[in-house]
């Protein structure tokens, strides 16, 4: 099953906060955070594994809740560079095969 | 430098055609994938392989095909028999602890 991002796209002013949800019908084993800007190859952000702990990437920081089946994404303090599409990633299994999200759609305006 | 390698980048082809893009990676990865993506659209796996010999379908494996005879190569041959073979193809691999995945460059694949 396919994991649900919200919102489907943001815009943003330089220096403002965003959060990005993503949430699965099916117990999660871990969540992957990756971005896209246009025309280029995912980047790997962070993965959070099972027990909550929030990681971080720059100023974009994460969380996991395992009960709820879900992760958000922060973006704190916005900068021209955060712009392009997150995508989460989660993996059906313990492997590492993963399931992408639909993508969220982030522009950082001036 | 570690890395995946794609190539080529841009790639045109007439309908009808076989064409096989290459993947190469040097991070000695155990795990490797294909994925294909629409404008606009996330990203759909064609088939992933987590051992050398060995790989599995994805989610959208009709039309194309793979092999993994050794580590560091995952080839993808789009067949004719995939309808709709436009699309932006991406390689990655993954072998760390929580089996995160890089990406390689990608390749745009033009039918005509």
């Amino acid at each position: 099953q396919q994991p649900v991002q919200s919102p489907q796209a943001v815009i943003l002013r330089e220096g403002e906060d965003a959060v990005i949800n993503c949430s699965s019908s099916k117990a999660l084993y871990s969540v992957h955070w990756y971005r896209q800007k246009h025309g280029e190859a995912p980047v790997f952000l962070m993965i959070l594994l099972k027990g909550g702990e929030q990681k971080g990437h720059e100023k974009i920081s994460a969380s996991f809740n395992e009960k709820k089946q879900q992760s958000s994404l922060y973006l704190t303090a916005s900068q021209l560079s955060y712009s392009g599409t997150y995508f989460c990633g989660t993996p059906p299994d313990s492997w590492g095969k993963l399931q992408f999200g639909a993508g969220t759609q982030v522009v950082v305006t001036p | 430098d570690g890395g995946i390698t794609q190539s080529p980048k841009y790639l045109f082809r007439k309908e009808g055609q076989n064409v096989t893009l290459s993947c190469e990676q040097n991070l000695n990865h155990d795990a490797m994938y294909w994925y294909r993506q629409d404008p606009g659209q996330g990203l759909r796996l064609i088939y992933y392989s987590q051992i050398v010999n060995d790989f599995q379908k994805g989610d959208i494996a009709e039309g194309y095909s793979v092999s993994r005879e050794k580590k560091e190569s995952f080839p993808l041959t789009v067949t004719s028999a995939q309808k709709n073979p436009t699309a932006f193809y991406l390689c990655a691999s993954s072998g760390g602890e929580g089996y995160e995945q890089y990406f390689g460059p990608g390749t745009r694949l033009t039918v005509t």
